[in-house]
C-alpha cells in the first residue's frame, strides 16, 4: 500500500531557530503534496500545496517566508518553520496522492504520521 | 451519547453496538468524500471513500452513506470495538479547488465503553 512517511516525528526547538520536516513517498510518485497544520482538538487545516518543480500555494493567512516549503523531487517534500516562535507549536502533517492512479479519477490521499513541534 | 466539547464532538459507544458518525459539508459542488480515523498522536488513516454518484458504500465493518440532497455524510461502524476509539474526519473533494485538495470536517471523537 501506499506509505508516506514524515520526520521527525516530534521536534523541540528554541525562538528564533527554524526547523525542517520532511515528507517522503515512499513506493510512489507524488507531484502534489500537502501540508496541514492542526491545533489540539481541532481539524486540520491546510496550510499549502506543494508542487514538485514549482512555488508552492499558500492558503489565505499563511505567510510564505515564515513556512518555506521545497519539493525538489517527486517523492520528497519539506516544510521549514523559520524563525519559530511558540505560537508555532502545533502538529504538521503531510499528505500525497499517487501520481498515477489521481490522474484517472481522485483517490484518497496519504498521511504522514505528522509532526509535533514544540517551540521554547 | 452524543456531547459537544470545547471544539470537538464526542460520541460514546459500549462495545458491540453500532456507531454513526455524520458530517455536514458544505459545498453542493464536491465530487468525492472520505473518511478518516485519527487516533492521538498520529496522522489520518483512510478508512473508506465514495464518489458523488453513489449514495453508499461498503466496507469491512464501514458503510459511508451520501445524501447529496441535504449534504450529510455519515459513517457507520458495526460491531465497535474498542480499538475503533478514535476522532473520525469527513473529508470533501471540491471541484476547481486545485490539485485534488481536501477539505476536512470537523471532526468527532468516538469513546468505545468496554
Amino acid at each position: 500500500g501506499a506509505v508516506v512517511s514524515q520526520h521527525p516525528s516530534r521536534v523541540i526547538c528554541k525562538s528564533g531557530t527554524s526547523v525542517k520536516i520532511e515528507c517522503r513517498s515512499l513506493d510512489f510518485q507524488a507531484t502534489t503534496m500537502f501540508w496541514y497544520r492542526q491545533f489540539p482538538k481541532q481539524s486540520l487545516m491546510l496550510m499549502a500545496t506543494s508542487n514538485e518543480g514549482s512555488k508552492a500555494t499558500y492558503e489565505q493567512g499563511v505567510e510564505k517566508d515564515k513556512f518555506l516549503i521545497n519539493h525538489a523531487s517527486l517523492t520528497l517534500s519539506t516544510l521549514t518553520v523559520t524563525s519559530a516562535h511558540p505560537e508555532d507549536s502545533s502538529f504538521y502533517i503531510c499528505s500525497a496522492r499517487d501520481n498515477i492512479r489521481a490522474g484517472r479519477m481522485n483517490t484518497e490521499a496519504f498521511f504522514g504520521q505528522g509532526t509535533r513541534l514544540t517551540v521554547v | 451519547g452524543e456531547s459537544v466539547g470545547l471544539h470537538l464532538p464526542t460520541l460514546s459507544v459500549q462495545e458491540g453496538d453500532n456507531s454513526i458518525i455524520n458530517c455536514a459539508y458544505s459545498n453542493s459542488a464536491s465530487d468525492y468524500f472520505i473518511w478518516y480515523k485519527q487516533e492521538s498522536g498520529k496522522g489520518p488513516q483512510f478508512i473508506i471513500d465514495i464518489r458523488s454518484n453513489m449514495d453508499k458504500r461498503q466496507g469491512q465493518r464501514v458503510t459511508v452513506l451520501l445524501n447529496k440532497t441535504v449534504k450529510h455524510l455519515s459513517l457507520q461502524i458495526a460491531a465497535t470495538q474498542p480499538g475503533d476509539s478514535a476522532v473520525y474526519f469527513c473529508a470533501e473533494n471540491r471541484p476547481g479547488a486545485g490539485s485534488y485538495q481536501l477539505t476536512f470536517g470537523k471532526g468527532t471523537k468516538l469513546s468505545v465503553i468496554p
